[in-house]
């Protein structure tokens, strides 16, 4: 069955570092998305991505983030410089349809970031 | 209480026992998904229900959906050890935004 895959899987850097987080989603979904969840709390919404664009953001998403699609296959959340409290376990996610909520979004692994 | 809120925290029943988990939300919505999340690993989607349904079930797992309490139920029957782990239930909003609202989720400790 397709996953969503995620990589790396874990990853250390630095306090004002930049991240990239990757993510290939399922091969024919159309929607895709990034969700955190930070130690012992929620999993948060972050972003939603479709047709190369952003559809949707929390408040979360700031100027800091920034997403990309940059070939067929991966799609990637970037964090410019890093803060301690963006230590996290980020999720991407992909659903097949064009309305992403109506349908099932599937998971990734996630990455664990840790920032010091 | 929050969109997306589970009840109990946590759960903890014997082998072989059915468990259920409570889901309550706020807003209206176009669906409820059930996630399982084991210790420090992925989200892995369970059922999805859509509003105009009342009952899914998808082998041990059956869940339910009051639209007008805005709750839901998930019930695991003849749990397993392998069944321990973190239950959500997560929401959408019913203006079709893409991003979902989880819940604190059920922690649930099936003993051997």
């Amino acid at each position: 069955e397709p996953e969503v895959t995620q990589t790396p899987s874990h990853q250390v850097t630095q306090m004002g570092q930049e991240v990239i987080l990757r993510c290939v989603p399922i091969s024919n979904h159309l929607y895709f998305y990034w969700y955190r969840q930070i130690l012992g709390q929620k999993v948060e919404f972050l972003v939603s991505f479709y047709n190369n664009e952003i559809s949707e953001k929390s408040e979360i998403f700031d100027d800091q983030f920034s997403v990309e699609r940059p070939d067929g296959s991966n799609f990637t959340l970037k964090i410019r410089s890093t803060k301690l409290e963006d230590s996290a376990m980020y999720f991407c996610a992909s659903s097949r349809m064009t309305s992403g909520s109506q349908e099932t979004q599937y998971f990734g692994p996630g990455t664990r970031l840790l920032v010091l | 209480s929050q969109q997306g809120e589970e009840d109990p925290q946590a759960l903890s029943i014997q082998e072989g026992e059915n468990a259920t988990m409570n889901c309550s939300y706020k807003t209206s919505i176009n669906n409820l998904q059930w996630y399982r999340q084991n210790s420090g690993r992925g989200l892995v989607h369970l059922i999805l229900i859509r509003s105009n349904e009342r009952e899914k079930h998808s082998g041990r797992l059956r869940v339910t959906l009051d639209t007008s309490k805005k709750s839901s139920s998930l019930l695991i029957t003849a749990s397993r050890a392998a069944d321990t782990a973190s239950y959500f239930c997560a929401t959408d909003a019913f203006g079709g935004a893409d991003g979902l609202t989880f819940g604190k989720g059920t922690h649930l400790i099936i003993q051997p």
